[in-house]
């Protein structure tokens, strides 16, 4: 019964491979995000989409490639990897109610280590 | 633009005793806020939340009220466990976007 949902939960790769991260969610939510927590625990929101359309950008790098297949998934491409993009990626879905109040639920994050 | 300021941790506790670790914002409009909680090795899970001013949001014995005069919401328990043990971050959403702007996150270890 695991509302949001990350594979792989740990990822060792070398500079300049390409990799991904898919996220699923089963919670019926039309909003799917990424964030990037760093090392000092910092959170970042990355991306956001919206009925599969990307809403937000927030001046990553054109290197990560969100992709959303339907409403249920977001995945994460990222080319060409770098030492600074290891970290914890975590996945989130919420309803936009219209209210403007996005309680957003989290997946269990997936280690990115960069050697 | 719009951010969150919390307290710096670590905050070191013994079992039983109070909690309040500050959380002050600046947004403009009126944000829903947001505490949110990372267990070790673990996602976060939503604690609580308080969508206009004056709302308390509870849960698990924690609270904290949206305070608009002094833009705070800090999150408050009267009597810890070393369950509580985590990391804590307060997060603003801008009403009416789809994001969620956290604070740096604070520490807190409970002992026996």
């Amino acid at each position: 019964d695991t509302a949001v949902s990350q594979t792989p939960k740990y990822l060792v790769t070398q500079m300049g491979n390409d990799k991904s991260i898919k996220c699923e969610q089963n919670l019926g939510h039309d909003t799917m995000y990424w964030y990037k927590q760093d090392s000092k625990k910092f959170l970042k929101i990355m991306f956001s989409y919206n009925n599969k359309e990307l809403i937000i950008n927030e001046t990553v790098p054109n290197r990560f490639s969100p992709k959303s297949p339907d409403k249920a998934h977001l995945n994460l491409h990222i080319n060409s990897l770098e030492l600074g993009d290891s970290a914890v990626y975590f996945c989130a879905s919420s309803h936009s109610t219209g209210t403007g109040v996005y309680e957003q639920y989290f997946g269990p994050g997936t280690r990115l280590t960069v050697t | 633009g719009d951010s969150v300021t919390q307290m710096e941790g670590p905050v070191t506790l013994s079992e039983e005793a109070f909690l309040t670790i500050n959380c002050t914002y600046t947004a403009t409009g009126y944000p829903s806020l947001f505490w949110y909680v990372q267990y070790p090795g673990e996602g976060l899970q939503l604690l609580l939340k308080a969508t206009k001013a004056d709302d308390k949001g509870s849960n698990k014995g924690f609270e904290a009220t949206y305070r608009k005069e002094t833009t705070s919401f800090h999150l408050e328990k009267g009597s810890v466990q070393v369950s509580d043990s985590a990391v804590y971050f307060c997060a603003l959403s801008p009403r009416g976007y789809n994001k969620l702007i956290f604070g740096a996150g604070t520490r807190l270890a409970v002992h026996p």
